[in-house]
């Protein structure tokens, strides 16, 4: 059974580091062609795609958020970690972390976590 | 950046009605498509991927097809159990997209 949850702060004040900790089971980040990804949702809004860090350790960040974000894994304790510099307000939302998988034709999300809802105010 | 647009952002439809979305990438991504449901207050979970592929435990009244640019999901039978936002997502070039979602509403 592939489970996924995100834990880090539920507050956190503008300009301050968001870290969120992705922990799974049922699957391993050293598998070819297996990866996590962070997406966030604000309240009432669209999915939104942040990052992503392959099983060989390659990543990919949004453009418009690269600089401010940043992807690691740790395989050993089955766990992804984002960090997200210089909050704002506009960055409340929720935040999940999902399980990709890649075939010749595609990428996806196939597992997902519950969420863990992000709000940045002071 | 790829940009997706789906259509309609919202449709109310009765049960038993076949209900169909469209998603358009500002270009070709292949079969690089996938469709996400999510229902109120929960995570979203994958329908389909690889344009027409449905995934493990779905319902086969959900169906896809397209490739290129134009993609399409549908629902030959819509349930009570349907009502959620849809959302397509691209993989194409590994910068990945989500469209801005459909609201499915049951009249």
């Amino acid at each position: 059974q592939i489970t996924l949850k995100e834990s880090g702060p539920t507050l956190v004040k503008p300009t301050q580091t968001l870290t969120l900790t992705c922990t799974f089971s049922g699957f391993s980040l050293s598998t070819s062609g297996v990866g996590v990804g962070w997406i966030r949702q604000p309240p009432g809004k669209a999915l939104e795609w942040l990052t992503l860090i392959f099983w060989n350790g390659d990543k990919r960040y949004s453009p418009s958020l690269k600089s401010r974000l940043t992807i690691t894994k740790d395989t050993s304790r089955n766990q992804v970690v984002l960090t997200m510099t210089n909050m704002d307000p506009v960055d409340t939302a929720t935040y999940y972390c999902a399980r990709s998988d890649t075939l010749p034709a595609t990428s996806y999300l196939d597992f997902w976590g519950q969420g863990s809802l992000v709000t940045v105010s002071s | 950046d790829i940009q997706m647009t789906q259509s309609p952002s919202s449709l109310s439809a009765s049960v038993g009605d076949r209900v169909t979305i469209t998603c358009r990438a500002s270009q070709s991504i292949s079969s690089s498509l996938n469709w996400y449901q999510q229902k109120p207050g929960k995570a979203p979970k994958l329908l389909i991927y690889a344009a027409s592929s449905l995934h493990i435990g779905v319902p086969s009244r959900f169906s896809g097809s397209g490739s290129g640019t134009d993609f399409t999901l549908t629902i030959s039978s819509l349930q009570p159990e349907d009502l959620a936002t849809y959302y397509c997502q691209q993989s194409h070039n590994t910068l990945w997209t989500f469209g801005q979602g459909t609201k499915v509403e049951i009249k």
